[in-house]
């Protein structure tokens, strides 16, 4: 267990509505992710933090945004969720030797 | 720049049958390279990795890796298919962490069946 906890595990929201999506970990790491994972394409990055305040895009940030005011938190949000955005995302925390990743149980989005 | 291409979307195999996962990477770098797996609506777990020791790497449940540098190759195997190994399977590609995050890679994944 790597002491990553996503939240909500299920939602379900309507068009145009804001999402957020919380990530919390207990071990202090400085790296944190999120991905989305699709059917045909592997999981894809949407954004990352390599410290508290500092994050940067990965391949498919567009929609959305994230925070990170404290090491323990890593907070996605959608400001206004498409139908696209219905997904299963999922936070992960690497090891900063390796790169090894560990991951959450993933957050079910699903955006009618 | 760097990729990662799982050859086989999906992969089925008698139980007690040999399991053989493909996989093949391009790097600018020397590379770490992971194999996770993920058992329906759960969350990805490493199987093992690779990180520039031995190029026979053996991880959890009897699936081992062999890095073959001049194949640019990392295929995951296992001696005898056990009906627990259905999953999907992916294979991540990673720089060193401090040339930043944007290096991990994952395939698009392989799902193995397992037949009774």
């Amino acid at each position: 267990d790597a002491g990553i906890t996503q939240s909500p595990r299920h939602k379900v929201t309507e068009t145009g509505t804001p999402v957020t999506l919380r990530c919390h970990q207990t071990e202090n790491h400085r790296y944190m992710y999120w991905y989305r994972q699709d059917p045909g394409h592997g999981l894809r990055l949407i954004h990352y933090s390599y410290g508290v305040k500092d994050t940067d895009k990965g391949e498919v940030s567009d929609g959305y945004s994230v925070s990170r005011s404290k090491t323990e938190d890593f907070l996605l949000t959608l400001e206004s969720a498409t139908s696209s955005q219905t997904s299963v995302y999922f936070c992960a925390i690497a090891t900063e030797v390796t790169g090894e990743l560990f991951f959450g149980e993933g957050s079910r989005l699903t955006v009618l | 720049a760097q990729s990662v291409t799982q050859l086989d979307s999906h992969v089925s195999v008698s139980e007690g049958t040999p399991v053989l996962l493909r996989c093949n990477y391009s790097s600018s770098y020397s590379p770490s390279l992971f194999w996770y797996v993920q058992h329906p609506n759960k969350g990805l777990q490493l199987l093992l990795k690779y990180t520039s020791a031995a190029t026979l790497v053996k991880g959890i449940n009897g699936f081992e890796a062999e890095f073959k540098k001049s194949e640019t190759s990392f295929h995951l195997t296992k001696p005898s298919a056990h009906m627990s190994d259905a999953a999907e399977y992916f294979c991540v590609v990673s720089a060193p962490i401090n040339f930043g995050n944007e290096k991990l890679t994952f395939g698009t994944g392989t799902r193995l069946t397992i037949i009774p």
